[in-house]
């Protein structure tokens, strides 16, 4: 099984950064995603790392460390719009998804 | 817009109704998925589908009964809820190949009186 953890909440100013930190502890890891929950919505795919280093999107950025079981969720230029739930998932050998209970992020003018 | 729907997007029942929610995903995609979140809890999977065939059932009690007749559609049969089953049930669905993102619909917000 997965055991994930996540900070529960964060607030940060606009225009400046944030980081998420995902540890987990995992019995078979096959990939790790990230999911922007804006409330009342629905997830929705930001990133996925299933081998060591730092992927970019744009703003956003995700980190793995596959030895260390971290990742790290990197939002830069916050902007108003990016107050949301993320979402840390890990996926085993057997495809199946185990979430952490996600990070509330509040972005402050 | 993901190209899964839910529908109703709400539901109020008693525990003593029948309902159903229907999921539809116009990706093209061979794999369905049935989600509850609770609230400050991580989402729970509760089902798969597989090119129509469920491959995975998560202990999840009776009175929740899931139906898959192509793969596009994806229903959840709701049977003498109690309380506690009040939360937001997402599908969602995935393509093959090696990724095999996720991809979720809108969630039925699900309250039982």
């Amino acid at each position: 099984g997965q055991n994930i953890d996540q900070p529960t909440e964060m607030t940060a100013t606009e225009g400046a950064i944030v980081q998420i930190n995902c540890t987990y502890q995992t019995s078979g890891f096959n990939g790790l995603f990230w999911y922007q929950q804006h409330a009342g919505e629905a997830p929705t795919f930001l990133s996925y790392n299933v081998l060591d280093g730092l992927e970019e999107k744009g703003r956003f950025s995700s980190f793995l460390s596959r030895s260390k079981g971290y990742s790290y969720l990197l939002l830069k230029e916050l902007q108003m719009k990016d107050s949301a739930s993320y979402l840390c998932a890990v996926r085993d050998r057997d495809y199946k998804l185990s979430f952490g209970a996600g990070t509330t992020v509040t972005v402050r003018a | 817009e993901t190209g899964v729907t839910q529908t109703p997007r709400h539901l109020v029942m008693g525990m003593t109704n029948k309902k159903s929610l229907k999921c539809e995903q116009h990706l093209g995609h061979n794999a369905m998925y049935w989600y509850k979140q609770s609230a400050k809890k991580p989402l729970e999977l509760m089902f798969v589908y597989s090119l129509e065939e469920r491959v995975e059932n998560n202990s999840v009690p009776s009175r929740f009964s899931p139906e898959c007749p192509n793969s596009s559609h994806l229903f959840l049969h709701l049977h003498t809820l109690q309380p506690e089953d009040s939360a937001l049930y997402l599908c969602a669905s995935s393509p093959g190949g090696e990724v095999k993102t996720q991809y979720f619909g809108p969630g039925t917000r699900l309250l039982v009186l």
